[in-house]
């Protein structure tokens, strides 16, 4: 079974302040790929990063980035001098026998 | 312009009318799907469609009638639908979709911006 767990549910920081979203995943696959979306008030889910299991580099772009660790099954996410507009709900997934989400971290950033 | 557009983004609706949603896609994929996001829950996946074909149908109740008639269209029938089916309605895209039992293919999903339902 795949489950994707990210047990904050809401994070409020102060602008300029990094916040880091917590992502932990189970497979039983060996071969499996990770993601982030961004969804906006608005609605959409937009897509941020996808990462597979054999590439464990840690990943950088702009203010955001990733750190994939195996050993512990996670793929933590940080933003780095957080924005206002930064302020969404952050869904870490898994896609591996079936796409999986997880529950999602409501990120506020205060001005 | 997002690569996948979904109509209306607002609907209201009462118990006893028949709307559709709209789903079209311009990124060239084979697979579309339905998620349904309500509040306080995790986002549920409704329907999968593979080259025009659904594959995957996760225990939706019949007042919810998907349709597929291209690869890039995707409609969602909804009657006689009750006050807690309101939610976001999520429509996405992906190049395919494995069989069960497949070996992932690691595709992106992409999603629309919602349809936004209220049943009153």
């Amino acid at each position: 079974a795949q489950k994707v767990t990210q047990a904050q549910t809401e994070i409020s920081v102060v602008e300029k302040e990094d916040v880091t979203l917590d992502c932990v995943y189970e497979t039983r696959d060996t071969t499996y790929y990770l993601f982030w979306y961004k969804q906006p008030p608005s609605g959409e889910l937009v897509f941020l990063i996808r990462r597979n299991s054999f590439d464990e580099q840690n990943e950088i772009s702009g203010r955001y980035s990733w750190n994939f660790q195996k050993s512990t099954s996670s793929f933590n996410f940080t933003i780095t001098a957080s924005q206002v507009v930064d302020s969404a709900v952050y869904f870490c997934a898994l896609n591996g026998q079936n796409f999986v989400f997880g529950p999602g971290t409501r990120l506020s950033v205060l001005p | 312009e997002t690569g996948v557009t979904q109509t209306p983004r607002h609907l209201v609706m009462g118990m006893t009318n028949k709307k559709s949603l709209k789903c079209e896609q311009h990124l060239g994929h084979n697979a579309m799907y339905w998620y349904k996001q309500s509040a306080k829950k995790p986002l549920e996946l409704m329907f999968v469609y593979n080259f025009k074909e659904q594959t995957e149908n996760n225990s939706v109740p019949s007042r919810f009638s998907p349709e597929c008639p291209n690869s890039s269209h995707l409609f969602l029938h909804l009657h006689t639908l009750q006050p807690e089916d309101s939610a976001l309605y999520l429509c996405a895209s992906s190049q395919d979709r494995p069989a069960a039992g497949g070996l992932s293919s690691g595709n992106t999903i992409y999603f629309g911006e919602g349809s936004w339902l209220t049943v009153v």
